[in-house]
């Protein structure tokens, strides 16, 4: 067990609607990453929070945004649901050490969008 | 990081049988090179990792291997057991070092 805790862990949606899911990092760590993985394929790298600002960005539009609490907990929230935004959400805490970032993931939340 | 091939895309062995999986990554500048182990319905597992400054390392029944010269680096796993099936990653970090670029996987089957 990683100590990355999600929620939910299933979610249906309609397109069109908004949806939050979140992540609980693992003590100690202060840096959460979130990934899309469509079926069939890699984990695909949304943006990073660090000290609750982002930190960095994949190619995923501004309707995909996030937040970072001071505990270092995380909101990924997705506007205007489509078909393709189906898929696997995971959310990685991170710590660096000697000099590179290891990441521990969550077990991820299955976003169904109908 | 930036773009890493996987290969192969599956992979089925015995039980007992030695499994290979190979990746190649682009940025020459990539010093961290983590492996992946996910079974289905969880998230992807940290196995095994690597720095860009040992050319092996082995834990129990994984290694990994690394040539920088060559941009590639492997998984070997010995005496495959049932459950070692599962979709295993290879990845290494973006430039920037603020997420991991992943390959597409390989669905690895041992069976009895």
């Amino acid at each position: 067990e990683t100590g990355v805790t999600q929620s939910p862990t299933h979610l249906i949606k309609t397109r069109g609607q908004q949806v939050t899911l979140r992540c609980s990092s693992q003590s100690g760590h202060n840096t959460v990453s979130w990934y899309q993985q469509a079926l069939g394929q890699g984990p695909q790298f949304i943006f990073q929070y660090y000290r609750e600002e982002e930190n960095g960005r994949g190619n995923f539009p501004p309707r995909f945004s996030g937040l970072q609490f001071p505990n270092y907990s995380s909101e990924l929230n997705v506007n205007a649901l489509e078909l393709d935004d189906s898929a696997l959400y995971l959310c990685a805490s991170s710590r660096t050490q000697g000099g590179v970032t290891e990441a521990f993931f969550g077990q991820g939340t299955r976003l169904t969008v109908v | 990081g930036e773009n890493v091939e996987q290969h192969p895309s599956t992979l089925s062995v015995q039980e007992g049988d030695s499994a290979v999986i190979k990746c190649t990554y682009s940025d020459s500048a990539s010093n961290y090179f983590p492996w992946y182990k996910q079974e289905l319905g969880k998230g992807p597992q940290l196995i095994i990792d690597i720095r860009s400054n040992v050319g092996e390392k082995k834990d129990q029944r994984i290694a990994v291997t690394l040539n920088k010269t060559a941009k590639h680096f492997s998984l070997h796993i010995t005496e495959t057991q049932p459950e070692d099936s599962a979709v295993y990653f290879c990845a290494a970090p973006n430039q920037a070092g603020t997420a991991l670029i992943f390959g597409k996987g390989t669905t690895l089957s041992v069976s009895s």
